[in-house]
């Protein structure tokens, strides 16, 4: 049962414009929700986050909208840059508190992002 | 400040045999959790490591054991090899959460374990 959903296995985005990336979950009792980059040879590395009691969070070219009703988040990359190209994951956890990301992360399957001239 | 190191980052073993991956923190971190990557799927969470005991554990069978030392450092132990146990291992730390402060879990390159 895959708690956590990205249904795109790839997107291809055009230098300059914005990228987005989506994701569904199913479990209501998520309280924090992660995306994390992974490059080829290297491990995942934390991008952005959002707690479940916020709609957005916004770190620089990176933003993260969550929509609890429907139980969809997606990240916003704007502009998309070549340097961007990895598999992006989004992820959650549940916890005993608001910030309880030291939990066990419920990983989605990745969307592999690929950023064209 | 060194990020998560594990050792070895490939490894070949046969069917039946036993595993032990290894796994340093990041400096000041005291949690260690243990994912596997298989292909094209998306991480798994196996356990996780806290005060030198397993915490959490997710749906893995006993055959997946492991260990936290003193020094915050890990092992991850996997008995009988399947051949379906090939994967990228992942190991994650962060600091146990405290008083509501964010922490985030930093991971490591990884173990490549291919079973013949």
């Amino acid at each position: 049962d895959q708690q956590v959903k990205q249904n795109s296995p790839s997107l291809s985005v055009q230098e300059g414009r914005i990228s987005i990336l989506n994701c569904d979950y199913t479990n209501s009792m998520f309280d924090y929700f992660l995306w994390y980059k992974k490059y080829p040879a290297e491990g995942p590395t934390f991008l952005i986050s959002i707690s479940s009691i916020k709609d957005k969070n916004e770190d620089g070219r990176f933003t993260v909208f969550l929509n609890k009703s429907a139980k969809h988040l997606s990240l916003h990359i704007v502009p998309s840059q070549p340097g961007d190209s990895a598999v992006y994951f989004c992820a959650a956890t549940q916890g005993p508190g608001v910030y309880s990301s030291a939990s066990k992360i419920i990983f989605g399957s990745g969307t592999r992002l690929s950023i064209r001239p | 400040d060194a990020g998560v190191t594990q050792s070895p980052t490939h490894l070949i073993k046969t069917r039946g045999q036993q595993v032990t991956l290894r796994c340093s923190p990041k400096s000041g971190h005291d949690t260690v959790s243990w994912y596997q990557q298989a292909l094209g799927q998306g991480p798994q969470f196996i356990f996780q490591y806290y005060e030198e005991e397993e915490r959490q554990r997710g749906n893995f069978p006993d055959r997946f054991s492991g260990h936290q030392f003193p020094n915050y450092s890990s092992e991850l132990n996997v008995n009988a090899l399947l051949l379906g146990d090939s994967a990228l291992y992942l190991c994650a730390s962060s600091l146990k959460s405290r008083g509501g402060t964010k922490n985030i879990q930093y991971f490591g390159a990884g173990t490549r374990l291919s079973v013949l």
